[in-house]
């Protein structure tokens, strides 16, 4: 059972340079996510898709864009990076209902370091 | 304020103590409550969830109270294998998975 997986794990990007962080998940879930985690702050989220072709923003947007094209896949672009963009993302994705009865899956995360 | 607050520890404990971690919420209408784990550099993983009842699961208990909008975590004879950071996330107000809002984390290392 692969559940969330997200690449690459480790990536060292010069200011200025952008990427793409891909997220895929085999549970046929409606939701997906990314989040950044920064020291002290808990994880914040980025952008969110509650099904294919839709996408919407969440608390920190800025710098990023995202698209779903599948049900499968979320990948996450960062379009110009900076250094304030260092951090490390999880992609996530879930039934799109939350309750007691669901949970959140998320990927091992990526440690994105912006010089 | 922050919307979910943890204090972030870290807690040091003997192997067999017990532990409780409390964590605060801002939004009253929040639904749905849970603790996460996260060991270091690892994804945060679902521990449990946490009903208006209370619920425990073996050594972990989790309590809610509404009225004081605060829910915790009690861990009794702590293991080694125990120690990694505790995660409150709670649902604010839609019962959508995009409305949870995660605490900055209660870190927990217990000593041998």
């Amino acid at each position: 059972n692969a559940g969330v997986t997200q690449t690459p794990k480790f990536q060292v990007l010069k200011t200025g340079q952008s990427m793409t962080l891909q997220c895929a998940q085999d549970m046929n879930h409606e939701y997906m996510s990314w989040y950044r985690q920064d020291p002290g702050m808990g994880l914040r989220l980025i952008h969110y898709s509650v099904g294919a072709g839709i996408t919407d923003q969440g608390e920190v947007p800025n710098g990023y864009n995202v698209s779903r094209s599948t049900t499968e896949d979320f990948p996450l672009r960062l379009l110009s990076a900076a250094p304030s963009q260092t951090s490390v993302y999880f992609c996530a994705s879930s039934y799109a209902g939350l309750n007691s009865g669901n949970t959140i899956y998320f990927g091992e995360g990526s440690w994105l370091t912006v010089v | 304020r922050k919307e979910v607050e943890q204090d972030p520890g870290p807690f040091n404990v003997p192997e067999g103590a017990t532990v409780a971690f409390n964590c605060t919420y801002s939004n009253s209408a929040s639904q749905s409550f849970f603790w996460y784990r996260q060991d270091c550099r690892k994804e945060p993983k679902l521990l449990m969830s946490v009903y208006s009842s209370g619920n425990e699961d073996g050594r972990f208990t989790a309590q809610l109270n509404r009225a004081s909008q605060y829910i915790s975590l009690l861990i009794r004879d702590s293991k080694l294998s125990d120690s990694a950071t505790y995660l409150c996330v709670v649902n604010g107000g839609g019962g959508s998975a995009r409305q949870l809002t995660f605490g900055s984390g209660t870190q927990l290392t217990v000593l041998p």
